[in-house]
């Protein structure tokens, strides 16, 4: 059972390159979490989405796409990097609200420098 | 809005010493809480959560939070600290148990031989 799984681990790119950050889940979860975290700041939320088909705007959505074409990936992508977008980025999972055991379940990050 | 406040980017402990880690937290409505623990180079691990039952949760690895509606409190404790929980830990707080988590800064644990 691997859980959450984030490819790539490590990413360099140019500013103006673009990019599609794969999660992948088996936990069979309905929500989906794309997260950046930096420095003094701690997790702030990119997108999410609450099923198969669907996303949603977090905090900091500008400059990413997301799609959740299937219920067990989760992709994040960056149509035109910009050097304010190096980040770690850390994928989630949880199973729903209805549930009343809505933890989220994190990959290991994907570290993303823009030069 | 929500938020979370984590007093104290960096806290370092004796190892055996008392571990507090505070965290604050603004909500209109009462609040579910977390605590998670990043080690280096990992993802977040759930250490406790708060969901209007007892007050005081344990969680893994010997620690506990205690949530304290007048203060608007949730910290967390470990009686006596290891080596091993040297990382760096994040509050979060979330209204409607499923969108819309708000992480705190965190606070990083160093432990001192």
């Amino acid at each position: 059972n691997a859980g959450v799984t984030q490819t790539p681990k490590f990413r360099v790119l140019k500013t103006g390159q673009s990019m599609t950050l794969l999660c992948a889940q088996d936990m069979n979860h309905e929500y989906m979490y794309w997260y950046r975290q930096d420095p003094g700041m701690g997790l702030r939320l990119i997108h999410y989405s609450v099923g198969e088909g669907t996303t949603a705007k977090g905090e900091v959505p500008d400059g990413y796409n997301v799609s959740r074409l299937k219920k067990q990936n989760f992709l994040l992508g960056l149509e035109s990097a910009a050097p304010s977008q190096t980040s770690v980025y850390f994928c989630a999972s949880s199973w729903g609200t209805w549930t009343g055991l809505n933890i989220q379940y994190f990959g290991a990050g994907t570290r993303l420098s823009v030069l | 809005a929500q938020s979370v406040t984590q007093l104290g980017s960096h806290v370092s402990v004796s190892e055996g010493a008392l571990v507090l880690l505070r965290c604050n937290y603004s909500s209109s409505v009462p609040p579910y809480l977390f605590w998670y623990v990043q080690y280096p180079n990992q993802g977040l691990q759930l250490l406790l959560k708060y969901t209007s039952a007892a007050t005081l949760v344990k969680g893994i690895n010997g620690f506990e939070a205690e949530f304290k509606k007048s203060e608007t409190s949730f910290h967390l404790t470990k009686p006596s600290a290891h080596m091993s929980d040297a990382a760096e830990y994040f509050c979060a707080v979330t209204r409607n148990y499923g969108q819309n988590f708000v992480f705190g800064p965190g606070t990083r644990l160093s432990v001192l031989p």
